[in-house]
């Protein structure tokens, strides 16, 4: 069964503070692994996109890190901010049929002052 | 260049009531892709319309259905609502739905369904 597992479910940190989010997947065919964030309320918004052979990626202070083999992404989030409160949605894209999604149910983070 | 834009952003319904959300992709896009999310979850994927016709559905009654125009523009249509069906209704559009490539999804800001 394709599955996207997330943790932790939530996460608070202060302000300036690194933090990791894990993703764990059992998605095949694999075609891209993809980071989104989710202000509450709001759409998702992309962060990064990798594929196969993309072990990492960065978007101005998120980095994401991809382990095809043992199906492992990870999202760090340097000198965060508290605007960087909201959910990070870890997804996945099956390239057997029509660009097929499947959603973890997020990481919930809260960045406090 | 519009991003993805939903209507309306709020909407009450009671039980048994039909509902019609409205979705407009971006600029470009010719691709639909239409996801529940239900409060703490991440979305569930209901169905892609391409080129008019619903080419991939996920695991959703028949209750739902949906509509696209040539415009590309969409519609989700629920019929005789539940209690569960109260959601934030989300509208993806991408260009084409071959994905062989990477391709992005670009959501829309969503429909907060509350049914009553």
């Amino acid at each position: 069964k394709n599955q996207v597992e997330q943790s932790p479910q939530s996460l608070i940190i202060l302000e300036g503070k690194n933090c990791t989010l894990q993703c764990n997947y059992t998605v095949s065919p694999f075609s891209n692994l993809r980071w989104y964030k989710q202000d509450t309320g709001r759409g998702p918004v992309s962060l990064t996109i990798m594929t196969f052979s993309e072990n990492t990626k960065s978007n101005g202070r998120y980095t994401a890190t991809l382990d095809a083999d043992t199906k492992q992404s990870s999202l760090h989030i340097t000198a965060s901010q508290l605007s960087d409160s909201a959910s990070y949605i870890c997804v996945v894209s099956s390239s057997g049929g029509y660009n097929k999604l499947i959603f973890g149910a997020g990481t919930r983070l809260a960045v406090h002052p | 260049d519009a991003g993805v834009t939903q209507s309306p952003t709020h909407l009450i319904k009671t039980r048994g009531q039909q509902v019609t959300l409205r979705c407009s992709p971006k600029s470009g896009h010719d691709t639909v892709s239409w996801y529940q999310q239900a409060l703490g979850q991440g979305p569930q994927f209901i169905f892609q319309y391409y080129e008019e016709e619903e080419r991939q559905r996920g695991n959703f009654p028949d209750r739902f259905s949906g509509h696209q125009f040539p415009n590309y523009s969409s519609e989700l249509n629920v019929n005789a609502l539940l209690l569960g069906d109260s959601a934030l209704y989300l509208c993806a559009s991408s260009l084409s739905p071959s994905g062989r490539r990477a391709d992005t999804q670009y959501f829309g800001p969503g429909t907060r369904l509350t049914v009553l």
